[in-house]
């Protein structure tokens, strides 16, 4: 079992829906959970970052996580055109090191 | 632009020759972090430096890969022997501050054939 799951999609819905995305983790150690966008061969970019369980809202995007269910989500509201991308999960274990824990990745396409 | 550079962007290699390339992190960043991706997987962490100190390197990282970082400045990355599966995106990131948010660069896309 992955320590990190994340359903890899294909998601496609309309222009203007909302857009869930989500990841379970095995392990309650990890403390910072993270959500990257990723284009066609170009590198992660940075989206959201949140500690505590709860949600933390910037623009369209909402985080949350809920540590008791090892659970985190990603909402797009109003979703775009250019919103498609692949949309990867990623935790950290702080105490070694900070590295990246990644989900696979869930590609989603919003269409026109 | 002040973002994380890699360098070069696409490298097309034989098996077996050797391949080694650079990362430039945000210049006030003290960690830095090397990432292999393979199509359709999430990136997977190699190595890790704070400062010039490598503190980390994961369990896939053979004999074949080292990786560098003279004066705590940029990293180099090198492939000794290339194998075909070596192919993959290998991103580098960088770090600060408590909170370790991680700044990606574009990538080098390996190809070995």
């Amino acid at each position: 079992q992955k320590e990190v799951e994340q359903d890899p999609g294909p998601l496609s819905v309309p222009e203007g829906a909302i857009v869930s995305l989500n990841c379970t983790y095995s392990n309650s150690a990890f403390q910072y959970f993270m959500w990257y966008r990723q284009y066609s061969r170009k590198g992660p970019e940075l989206l959201m970052y949140t500690y505590s369980s709860g949600n933390k809202e910037d623009g369209r995007f909402t985080a949350q996580v809920d540590k008791s269910s090892k659970y985190i989500s990603l909402f797009i509201r109003d979703s775009q055109p250019s919103d498609s991308a692949t949309y990867l999960c990623a935790m950290i274990f702080y105490n070694q090191g900070g590295k990246l824990i990644f989900g696979q990745g869930t590609e989603l396409s919003v269409k026109p | 632009d002040t973002g994380v550079s890699q360098n070069p962007r696409h490298k097309i290699t034989k098996r077996g020759q050797n391949v080694t390339f650079r990362c430039d992190p945000i210049s006030e960043h003290n960690r830095l972090y090397w990432y292999r991706q393979t199509l359709g997987q999430g990136p997977e962490f190699l190595t890790y430096f704070q400062n010039e100190a490598q503190l980390e390197k994961s369990r896939l990282l053979s004999d074949r890969f080292s990786a560098e970082r003279p004066k705590g400045s940029f990293s180099t990355l090198e492939i000794q022997r290339t194998e075909q599966g070596d192919s993959a995106m290998y991103l580098c990131a960088s770090s600060s501050g408590q909170h370790n948010e991680q700044f990606f660069g574009p990538g080098t896309r390996l190809t070995v054939l």
